[in-house]
């Protein structure tokens, strides 16, 4: 089983700063088969990014993702007030699929 | 427009079963991969199940293996998840997840709102 870190579990910010997430897997992750979800309280998870790096449909540009092997980071370029919420790294490439902890960006 | 709508959830005492359905609406249920994901309150998400397109391959978590089943009925677009034995540590919101493309190692780019399991006595 891939276990998936992530740090900081939380990240205190302010609207129009950058966030810098990361994820590290405790073994290679497939054909960089790793994504990032949001998930706001309340709601469902949301794709953000898969393959590492690809947005996914509708995701602005200020979402980035990039990271390859065990190590991989999402970035928010400016945050924006619909952005605090909680983000998820997943492997999908093998079973059992796993997901990270979580890191929380909330306001500062 | 896609949609997922799950139901069944409740509240259940340990020992006893649930069944949970994933109505799908809104593209080619048939086409994809369907998959489980539970969220324990105030906790991350937690893979549950997954089953291919055509319901010829089915994968578990190690928490539910030989308590839970998978299925799908493509004819009703509709997703299940046969939960037995239920025990405290099952509470959790269920979601079900649809895969991005028709295979099951592939991100799950749609989710349904969930619906609430609690196993309490």
């Amino acid at each position: 089983e891939t276990v998936l870190t992530q740090s900081p579990g939380t990240l205190s910010l302010s609207p129009g700063e950058r966030a810098t997430l990361s994820c590290r897997a405790s073994q290679s992750v497939n054909s960089n088969y790793l994504a990032w979800y949001q998930q706001i309280p309340g709601q469902a998870p949301r794709l953000l990014i898969y393959g590492a790096s690809s947005r996914a449909t509708g995701i602005p540009d200020r979402f980035s993702g990039s990271g390859s092997g065990t190590d991989f980071t999402l970035t928010i370029s400016r945050l924006e007030p619909e952005d605090f919420a909680v983000y998820y790294c997943q492997q999908y490439g093998s079973s059992p699929w796993t997901f990270g902890q979580g890191t929380k960006v909330e306001i500062k | 427009q896609v949609q997922l709508v799950e139901s069944g959830g409740g509240v259940v005492q340990p020992g006893t079963s649930l069944r949970l359905s994933c109505a799908a609406s809104g593209f080619s249920f048939s086409s994809y991969g369907m998959h489980w994901v539970r969220q324990a309150p105030g906790k991350g998400l937690e893979w549950v199940a997954v089953i291919s397109y055509d319901g010829s391959k089915k994968y578990y978590a190690d928490s539910v293996k030989g308590r839970f089943t998978i299925s799908r009925d493509n004819s009703k677009n509709t997703l299940f998840l046969q939960m037995n034995s239920l025990r405290p540590e099952d509470t959790a919101v269920y979601y079900c997840a649809k895969t991005r493309g028709g295979n099951i190692a592939d991100v799950f780019d749609m989710w349904g709102q969930g619906t609430r399991v609690t196993v309490s006595s």
